[in-house]
């Protein structure tokens, strides 16, 4: 059973950093593309990064670009985002996600972790 | 970069059939997959259709998905409606940059 776990998740002030974290169980996790996305309140759904299974590939929205890092450890089964010059609007809940064969499709989300930016 | 429009809201009767509507604004709809996520309230995303007609298992043959390429759009139908089916539907797709979500439409089963 794929299971994912995200952690990291909580208050900070407008510019400052976050890491998020997803364990991932239940699959061969270097074969596969990861990816965040998020979730403002009350808001649709936002793909935020993605990144292959070997880690050499990597996408940005353009509204993170510069500002977050996607990175994976694959001989930990995790996924990171590195959030840094955090804004308000990028408070939202954000999701780990695995993809399928075809690292633009989802198959598999997790429950989420939210991600106050705040002063 | 190509947006994905679905209505924001929809509402049918219990037994009832329902169409959810994701129309693309440039390019081909054929071209790439497109996916449909469920999301119940204070839940997470699931996937109810992927690749534009398929069904992951656990998902009930009520759910199916279709592409028409003379509009553009793509379509999610849900037949045999029932209250646990009341959730916000996201259409998403993709091309060479970019990965789009529609906007989600929120089903209400009365």
């Amino acid at each position: 059973e794929v299971q994912l776990l995200e952690s990291g998740g909580g208050l900070v002030q407008p510019g400052g950093s976050l890491r998020l974290s997803c364990a991932a169980s239940g699959f061969t996790f270097t074969s596969f593309a990861m990816s965040w996305v998020r979730q403002a309140p009350g808001k649709g759904l936002e793909w935020v990064s993605a990144i292959s299974g070997s880690g050499g590939t990597t996408y940005y929205a353009e509204s993170v670009k510069g500002r977050f890092t996607i990175s994976r450890d694959n001989s930990k089964n995790t996924l990171y985002l590195q959030m840094n010059s955090l804004r308000a609007e990028d408070t939202a809940v954000y999701y780990c996600a695995k993809s399928t064969y075809n690292w633009n499709l989802i198959d598999y989300w997790g429950p989420g972790t939210l991600v106050t930016v705040s002063s | 970069n190509f947006m994905l429009t679905q209505p924001h809201s929809v509402s049918e009767s219990p037994g009832k059939t329902v169409t959810i509507s994701c129309t693309r604004s440039s390019g081909s709809i054929a071209n790439n997959y497109v996916q449909w996520y469920q999301q119940r309230p204070g839940s997470s995303p699931t996937t109810v259709i992927y690749e534009d007609n398929q069904r992951p298992s656990g998902v009930p043959d009520r759910f199916s998905g279709s592409i028409d390429s003379s509009s553009n759009s793509a379509s999610l139908t849900i037949s045999g409606l029932k209250t646990e089916d009341e959730a916000d539907y996201y259409c998403q797709s993709y091309d060479s940059s970019n990965r789009v979500f529609g906007g989600g439409t929120k089903l209400t089963v009365l």
